[in-house]
């Protein structure tokens, strides 16, 4: 039963432009969703996260739009650069407690490929 | 920099043997953290929660008797493969959560069992 899913293995985007990964989850108990970056051989880096009770959530080029009713999610990197091509993976969990989300439940991951 | 310190990134050994995996907490202390594992092109997945002072909690599905953990202190939890076989050839990943911050993860480990 995959909670979390990220249903675009793949993404090439041409630099400069803009980057749009999407996520879905089946949990309505989720309330809080983060994003990592992931390069091959690496652990996961923390991206930009969301809690439930906002539907957006910005950081410089990243932006993370969180649908409730639709139990979707997207990243938003614009523009588009050529050292963001690595593997997003997007993730939910239950509960944010006072040290930060646990237990986190991921998608699959969208490997994301800016070309020059 | 880093804030969990994962050894070995990566290890190769024989099939029937045993291989030990060490998650280190740097600057803080980790009174939990979270083993997950990672197969070629699939999502982590969540293998246990690492609690210092107690016996970690499994996910199902996953057999304790051969994934040992142990928190032995509040900046060391470690995850043993016993018995490994081809199969449990993987990118097995630590992390832990920091104060008021999401999960920080290890580097992995790559685990190739011949």
């Amino acid at each position: 039963d995959q909670q979390v899913k990220q249903n675009s293995p793949s993404l090439s985007v041409q630099e400069g432009r803009i980057s749009i990964l999407n996520c879905d989850y089946t949990n309505s108990m989720f309330d809080y969703f983060l994003w990592y970056k992931k390069y091959p051989a690496e652990g996961p880096t923390f991206l930009i996260s969301i809690s439930s009770i906002k539907d957006k959530n910005e950081d410089g080029r990243f932006t993370v739009f969180l649908n409730k009713s639709a139990k979707h999610l997207s990243l938003h990197i614009v523009p588009s650069q050529p050292g963001d091509s690595a593997v997003y993976f997007c993730a939910a969990t239950e509960r944010e407690t006072i040290q930060g989300a646990q237990k986190l439940v991921f998608g699959q991951g969208t490997r994301l490929t800016i070309n020059p | 920099g880093a804030v969990v310190s994962q050894h070995p990134s990566w290890v190769i050994c024989k099939s029937g043997t045993s291989v030990k995996i060490e998650c280190r907490s740097l600057d803080f202390q980790a009174t939990t953290m979270f083993w997950y594992r990672q197969f070629p092109k699939q999502s982590l997945m969540l293998m246990a929660t690492s609690n210092e002072g107690s016996k970690a909690t499994y996910e199902q599905g996953v057999e304790k008797d051969k994934f040992l953990i142990n928190h032995a202190s509040l900046t060391l939890s470690t995850l043993t493969v016993t018995s490994a076989h081809p199969e449990d050839s993987s990118f097995y990943i630590c992390s832990a959560p920091v104060y008021n911050s999401p999960l920080h993860f290890g580097n992995g480990t790559r685990l190739t069992v011949t």
